[in-house]
């Protein structure tokens, strides 16, 4: 079964440089969700899309933006990249429902590092 | 706000012992209650969940049952192997209507399965 896809997997930037971490939903599914892992930490919700619109925030830093496309995809950039930004950032994706919560499927990660 | 307990780690047992990871939860509303399994370099994935009072999950051995009277949901396996060895996560998610709410993860438990 198609996953959810994220690229880069790596990627490697310097600080105060930008930059653009991008997610691929599963084949229909319509909402797309970002998290923050630090090393050794439980992953950090920081913000949430469904048809393009931010549906729920949480603990994303002004520094960063993200955004919904048309085709669902999503991109989450980050400017003024800061040493403390090195972490593990997760795409994850579900169906929407007006009531209920519905299981959130993952991608495997794009691992960033800011030297 | 929510938040969800679970036993930090590491818990380290032989294989074929019982297993059990307790977690239990804070939440306003109902939430939806869901374990995370995530094995080294690798993303997150959904091991189990329930929706309501007294469901219970289960998959690949594992159960885990919604107890709203102690606001609980700990994992358990009846027999545990090496290959189960991994971090696993306790997460809620509590239903705002919008239907895109992140969620709130624990700790993480780091389990170790020795031969």
């Amino acid at each position: 079964a198609a996953g959810v896809i994220q690229s880069p997997r790596h990627l490697i930037k310097e600080k105060r440089e930008t930059a653009t971490l991008k997610c691929y939903p599963i084949p229909r599914h319509d909402t797309v969700y970002w998290y923050q892992q630090g090393p050794g930490q439980d992953p950090q919700f920081l913000i949430s899309f469904y048809e393009k619109m931010q549906s729920d925030k949480g603990s994303i830093p002004d520094r960063f933006s993200a955004q919904q496309f048309s085709d669902y995809h999503s991109e989450l950039n980050m400017s003024s990249l800061e040493l403390g930004d090195s972490a593990l950032y997760f795409c994850a994706s579900s169906l929407k429902s007006q009531r209920m919560v519905l299981e959130q499927y993952f991608g495997p990660g794009t691992r960033l590092t800011v030297t | 706000g929510d938040s969800v307990t679970q036993m930090e780690g590491p818990v380290t047992l032989s294989e074929e012992a019982f297993l059990t990871i307790n977690c239990t939860y804070t939440a306003t509303g109902y939430p939806s209650l869901f374990w995370y399994v995530q094995y080294p370099g690798e993303g997150l994935q959904l091991l189990l969940k329930a929706t309501k009072a007294d469901d219970k999950g289960s998959n690949k051995g594992f159960e885990a049952t919604y107890r709203k009277e102690t606001t609980s949901f700990h994992l358990e396996k009846g027999s545990v192997q090496v290959s189960d060895s991994a971090v696993y996560f306790c997460a809620l998610s509590a239903f705002s209507g919008g239907g895109a709410d992140g969620l709130t993860f624990g700790k993480g438990t780091h389990l170790i399965i020795q031969p």
